[in-house]
């Protein structure tokens, strides 16, 4: 069966840090990966997502970057955090885009 | 896919009555239609989906009903119970795009 991990669960970080969220989806190949940010009570934001290995999409410019290196392996960066990154941020994988998402446990991410 | 309206944002039911929340998107080439549910500090699971060949998907206490013509599309929660409290993400997906957004989520409290 297919799983999907995501590390750290909780992460508090200095403003100008850097980050580094990883991703990884076990028990298929070529999956749609997606990384999303949701802030306190709010909705989900996608920030990035990829179709295969070296592709990445962003949606929203900001203060992070994305990288596919592996099938199955997606890293969310940043060169600096700055307070406004805080939040819950989610890795999901789908096998199609018009199939169900699975999300991983989520990073919640303080930046202080 | 892409763009969805969702409403309302938050929406308060006493226990044992329904609970209906709608979404509303504008792509005419949308043909899948998920609905997720994120309890507090979790991450959103799938709860129940419908395609476009479908006008009605029920399970359980879950229904789901499409409108195509309309292009909207509605959650139906009959007989809440307090662990249904939670935020509800619809999606509308397909026509191409790899996106997978979701409507901006709707926060339901059954009071018991």
């Amino acid at each position: 069966s297919q799983t999907i991990h995501q590390w750290p669960a909780t992460l508090v970080q200095p403003v100008g840090s850097p980050l580094s969220l990883e991703c990884t989806v076990e028990g298929t190949s070529n999956p749609n990966l997606y990384w999303y940010r949701q802030a306190a009570g709010r909705g989900l934001q996608l920030l990035f997502y990829s179709v295969g290995i070296g592709q990445i999409s962003s949606e929203v410019p900001q203060n992070l970057s994305a990288s596919r290196p592996q099938d199955r392996q997606f890293i969310l960066s940043s060169k600096k955090l700055l307070l406004s990154d805080s939040g819950f941020y989610l890795c999901a994988w789908s096998p199609s885009p018009e199939t169900e998402a699975f999300f991983g446990q989520g990073t919640r991410l303080t930046v202080v | 896919g892409e763009n969805v309206e969702q409403h309302p944002s938050t929406l308060s039911v006493q226990e044992g009555d329904s609970a209906v929340i709608k979404c509303t998107y504008s792509d005419s080439a949308s043909n899948y239609f998920p609905w997720y549910k994120q309890e507090l500090g979790k991450r959103p699971q799938l709860i129940i989906d419908i395609r476009s060949n479908v006008g009605e998907k029920k399970d359980q206490r879950i229904a789901v009903t499409l409108n195509k013509t309309a292009k909207h599309f509605s959650l139906h929660i009959t007989e809440t119970q307090p662990e249904d409290s939670a935020v509800y993400f619809c999606a509308a997906l397909g026509g191409g795009t790899y996106k997978y957004i979701f409507g901006t989520g709707t926060r339901l409290k059954v009071l018991a």
